[in-house]
């Protein structure tokens, strides 16, 4: 299977704590997406990553968020400190260059905030 | 600001009908539209779209429709399966190609 894979599936973090969310592309796919789900919720958009570039982090709060895409290895979504307020589905996605209307989708972590 | 929105959260449908789930859109320079199924504990996945240039689109049991004058979406489901109850989004492309989702629309089909 060389879809979009996501790791850990679902993440348990006490407040205070970090989170680090993996997120490894279709192979071949240069560009990621990080999206945010809340419960009964659509998706939000929150960064747009190439390798070794942030292309667009307008949906990404100012603190405690931040998000790589390293030549080798996966994407990462990075939260620091985490709240309550950010228990949800992160979900990422991939595409090839040049076909951001291509967007295939991981199964997303959950994460939990206790 | 940009935004996508669904006119319906939830609708039921018995097993063997048709399905007709609606999006109402609000950026008019948008030229790019997809809807995704999401089951239960999983992601986002394609179904059909369309571009602005087109009124209509068929895949397989599926039909989208655009009306560019009131700025609506919609998708259309044959013979409606037990398989097809998830929550639909539609979507759009943005001009900084990043997805804009609408909240979506959970489609419950009844034996």
């Amino acid at each position: 299977n060389a879809g979009v894979m996501q790791n850990p599936r679902h993440l348990v973090r006490r407040r205070g704590q970090e989170a680090r969310l993996r997120c490894s592309p279709v192979k071949g796919h240069s560009h990621v997406y990080w999206y945010r789900q809340l419960p009964e919720e659509g998706l939000k958009f929150m960064v747009y990553l190439q390798k070794e570039n942030i292309i667009d982090e307008s949906g990404m709060p100012k603190e405690r968020f931040s998000a790589e895409f390293p030549k080798e290895g996966p994407s990462i979504l990075r939260i620091q400190q985490v709240v309550r307020g950010d228990s949800a589905a992160y979900f990422c996605a991939s595409s090839p260059a040049g076909s951001s209307y291509e967007q295939y989708f991981g199964p997303g972590t959950r994460l939990t905030v206790t | 600001g940009e935004s996508v929105g669904l006119h319906l959260p939830t609708l039921s449908v018995q097993e063997g009908d048709n399905s007709i789930i609606n999006c109402a859109y609000s950026n008019s320079a948008s030229d790019y539209f997809i809807w995704y199924k999401q089951e239960s504990g999983k992601g986002p996945q394609f179904i059909i779209d369309i571009r602005s240039n087109m009124d209509k689109r068929q895949g397989q049991r599926v039909t989208v429709l655009l009306n560019k004058t009131v700025k609506h979406l919609s998708l259309q489901i044959a013979a409606t399966q037990p398989g097809d109850s998830a929550v639909y989004f539609c979507a759009e492309i943005s001009t900084t190609d990043k997805l804009i989702f609408g909240t979506g629309t959970r489609l419950q089909v009844f034996p």
